[in-house]
């Protein structure tokens, strides 16, 4: 089955050490998006790729980013995680711009 | 105010009742409704999209858009134990790429 794989699908980290969180997708799609999710609160949306066109959301902070070096995969990576970057990273595609939004299973960051 | 207004609950209803969930919006440019299914530590799964106003059904789900009061709903009939999940309403502008505003979650607990 096509599908939105994220791995792992939990991550345990220490404060300020470095964590890439990593997307995959068969689905084939040309955008993918990468979301914050906390406790009892909607998704944010942190950035997303069309093709190889990085937007970044204007309130990300600059302690993410991410990597597209190929269609199939995305990885977000926290330079110098904080306490308060504990949440739910969810991955997300759609097959262009303005179509419906392919959701993986989301990775747990723990911050230590 | 927020964009996307939708009580959190937790909603218990019993099984094969039918529940109705719904969200409240102040974005008059919101053109495009959805509807996702989250089980617990799970990423959201779409239930459901629809266009402008009108009804859309499929299976045991319905979703209704009234853009005149800026309201939409989400109904299941003959809810089963395993609808429990939170369920979460999205939309977004027409026209090229628009972010999607996400709802915070309606907890669904059906009670067997």
């Amino acid at each position: 089955d096509a599908m939105v794989i994220q791995n792992p699908r939990y991550q345990v980290t220490q404060f300020g050490k470095p964590v890439t969180l990593s997307c995959s997708q068969t689905l084939n799609h040309n955008v993918m998006y990468w979301y914050q999710q906390k406790s009892s609160q909607a998704p944010k949306l942190l950035f997303h790729y069309y093709d190889k066109d990085f937007n970044n959301e204007a309130d990300t902070p600059d302690n993410f980013q991410s990597r597209r070096p190929n269609t199939s995969f995305c990885f977000l990576d926290i330079r110098s995680p904080g306490l308060g970057d504990a949440a739910m990273y969810l991955c997300a595609t759609s097959r262009d711009l303005g179509y419906e939004q392919f959701f993986g299973p989301g990775t747990r960051l723990t911050v230590l | 105010q927020k964009e996307v207004e939708q009580d959190p609950g937790p909603l218990s209803v019993p099984e094969g009742a039918i529940v109705s969930l719904n969200c409240t919006y102040s974005n008059s440019a919101f053109q495009y409704f959805m509807w996702y299914r989250q089980y617990s530590r799970k990423g959201p799964e779409l239930l459901m999209y629809t266009y402008s106003s009108g009804n859309k059904e499929d299976g045991r789900f319905t979703a209704q858009v009234d853009k005149s009061s800026k309201y939409i709903s989400l109904f299941i009939r003959d809810s089963q134990p395993s609808d429990s999940a939170t369920y979460l309403c999205a939309m977004k502008p027409s026209g090229g790429y628009q972010k999607v505003t996400f709802g915070i979650g309606t907890k669904l607990q059906v009670i067997p």
